[in-house]
This record gives C-alpha cells, structure tokens and sequence, in this order.
C-alpha cells in the first residue's frame, strides 16, 4: 500500500531557530514530491520535487529529494512567527497526478 | 492566470439531506480535476479525480459521487449525508509540470475549500 510519512507531526521553535521537516514515502510508480502549507484554509503550493538532489529554494524556505533513500526534507531558516501552519508532504503516483498525503507536521513559531 | 473556484465557502446540513458542491477552474483548459477531504486534525483523502469530461475515478467507497459535465466544472454529490461526511472539501487542479523518470509530474492547486458540518 502506498504510504507517505512525516516527521516530527509537531513541533515547537522560536523565532530565528532553523527548522528541518521530514518526509519518506514508499510508492509505486512515483513522479513527483510535493511540499504545501496550510493555515486554516487550503493548502498552498510551495514545491515540487522529481529529481535526486537538486534543491529547490524560494527565500527561507529549501526542499531536497532523495530518491534512492525514499524521502525529503523542507528546511526553513530564520523562522517567523508567520510560519507557523501545517506543512504537507504529498507524492504523486501514476500519470494522473493524483496525491498521496502526509499526516502533515504543525510548526509553531512562538515570538 | 489560472483561478480555482469552490462553493459554498460552509455549508451545516442535517442527516439524510441531499449535497451539491461545486469547482469550477479558470484560465486553463482540459485540466486533471480532483476532490479531496479533509477530516479535523488529519491528512488530505483523496475522493475522486477526473482527467477528462464524464471520466470520473473513485479512490475510496463511500456515501459521496462526483461529476464532469464541462470541461472545467467539477460536483460533489451525495443523496443523503452521513454525520461522518463532515469535514473540509477541497477541489484541485493541476497541470503538467516536466517529466519524471518514466511518466510526467503535474503541480497541483487548491481551490479554497468548504467546510462542511453534517448535524
């Protein structure tokens, strides 16, 4: 069966800690690795992974693949009280795109 | 630019009540559609998903049915809901992205969801 699992499912930091979120998976047919966040509201996109290795980056936030250890990790540095949310991993299987989702992992970003 | 629309926002329905959820998708054509829910303190579901008007894929037996009948409008229905059908629904789109290996890789968006209360 097809499973995606994160870890830690909560955490607590203050501001300016740095963060490392975890995401391993077994599926079959994989394509992709997707990283979204969620604030009591749908889930925004925040990347996509497909190759081993190269870091994706958009300002604090990384996020690498690797895809003969089945997983991923989302780094964010300097961490802001606005950071706080659910962080989903999600795999897609197939040519369908359809996604296979974490159980998430709560950050919380205390002033 | 590509918008992703849901509505209602909330919705509190009795047991045994008929339901209509709606997506619609704009600035893109022939999108892959998919509905997922979300259940207080978890993960996503996913429920159905559709690569094309009239083809719908079930991922998970249950109270709720999915329909295409446009090319970028998606319905969620159920004859009569359940007090486990609460939770958040939510509509996504995605679009081909690159390739990976052996297939292709789509990103996908969510359109902004409804909560749903079965009382």
């Amino acid at each position: 069966e097809d499973k995606v699992v994160q870890s830690p499912l909560s955490l607590v930091v203050h501001e300016g800690d740095t963060v490392t979120l975890n995401c391993s998976y077994e599926v079959t047919n994989f394509r992709s690795l997707l990283w979204y966040k969620q604030e009591k509201k749908a889930p925004t996109f925040l990347f996509m992974l497909t190759s081993s290795g190269i870091e994706k980056k958009s300002g604090r936030l990384s996020s690498i693949l690797d895809k003969k250890e089945l997983f991923s990790i989302l780094n964010i540095t300097a961490t802001q009280t606005g950071d706080s949310a659910v962080y989903l991993c999600a795999v897609s299987s197939g040519n369908t795109g359809k996604l296979i989702f974490g159980q998430g992992t709560t950050l919380q970003v205390k002033p | 630019s590509q918008t992703i629309h849901q509505w209602p926002a909330t919705l509190v329905q009795p047991v045994g009540s008929p339901l209509s959820l709606e997506c619609t998708v704009e600035g893109t054509s022939n999108p892959n559609l998919y509905w997922y829910r979300q259940a207080a303190g978890r993960g996503l579901q996913l429920l159905f998903y559709s690569v094309g008007i009239g083809q719908i894929s079930s991922e998970v037996p249950q109270n709720l049915s999915a329909s295409r009948p446009q090319d970028r409008q998606f319905i969620l229905s159920s004859k009569k809901l359940l007090l486990s059908d609460s939770g958040f629904y939510l509509c996504a789109w995605s679009r081909l992205s690159g390739t990976s290996g052996r297939g292709s890789a789509y990103e996908q968006y969510f359109g902004p969801g409804t909560r749903l209360t079965v009382t």
